[in-house]
């Protein structure tokens, strides 16, 4: 099992551009978290995905959006970058009603400059 | 916000117990206590939850106050590779649950 996994794994991104990050949950889980970490903080909520539609949401703008697909699969998008956005972003899964146990990707360290 | 308070950081000797504190004085009756960890360069780890018995597993132990309003992780034989940040989250079970991360405790084990 190869556990949760993302890409790409460092991402460099000019402010003003757009950015897709991928997530791919541990098999046989079908909910989907994602998570915004600046450096020196706790992991932030940004919204969770399950059957293919966001079910909770976090206190982030629009810029923010994502995606699941039939496969269970996630995107995170983000447009019109700013310096702030540079963060770790990590993806989470976890199976149907048991969304306390999630299991966290190694994440995407995206630089914005 | 997140509904818990951690110390910024401690230390243990390696093969020693390390018991990590978490006041939570404003838990409400249905919400559970959690504890995940980041190891440096990695996503967090799920270690352990308890409503108000105390809970064991491979990992460690979870002991929650009477009145559960504070509770103490103990890893009992701390390792180096148990140097970590340490969350302490409270939260309700359900499906719709996120995890509401604080800065945590930072644990370093020294040799």
């Amino acid at each position: 099992d190869a556990g949760v996994t993302q890409s790409p794994t460092h991402l460099i991104k000019t402010r003003g551009q757009q950015v897709t990050l991928r997530c791919s949950p541990k098999s046989g889980h079908d909910t989907v978290s994602w998570y915004q970490q600046a450096l020196g903080q706790g992991p932030q909520f940004i919204f969770q995905y399950y059957e293919e539609e966001e079910r909770q949401r976090g206190n982030f703008p629009d810029r923010f959006s994502g995606h699941q697909f039939p496969n269970y699969s996630s995107e995170l998008n983000v447009n019109a970058l700013l310096l702030g956005d540079s963060a770790l972003y990590l993806c989470a899964s976890s199976p149907t009603g048991v969304s306390y146990e999630q299991y966290f990707g190694p994440g995407t360290r995206l630089t914005v400059t | 916000d997140a509904k818990t308070t951690q110390p910024t950081s401690m230390d243990c000797a390696e093969g020693r117990a390390a018991n990590l504190p978490c006041n939570h004085s404003t838990i409400s009756g249905n919400e559970y206590v959690y504890w995940y960890r980041q190891i440096h360069s990695q996503g967090p780890q799920y270690i352990i939850h308890g409503l108000k018995n105390n809970e064991t597993n491979e990992m460690a132990s979870l002991i929650i106050t009477e009145d559960r309003k504070s509770s103490t992780l103990i890893l009992p034989h701390a390792t180096l590779r148990d140097t970590a940040v340490y969350y302490c989250i409270v939260m309700e079970a359900g499906a719709n649950s996120k995890l509401t991360f604080g800065k945590g405790i930072t644990l370093s084990v020294r040799p």
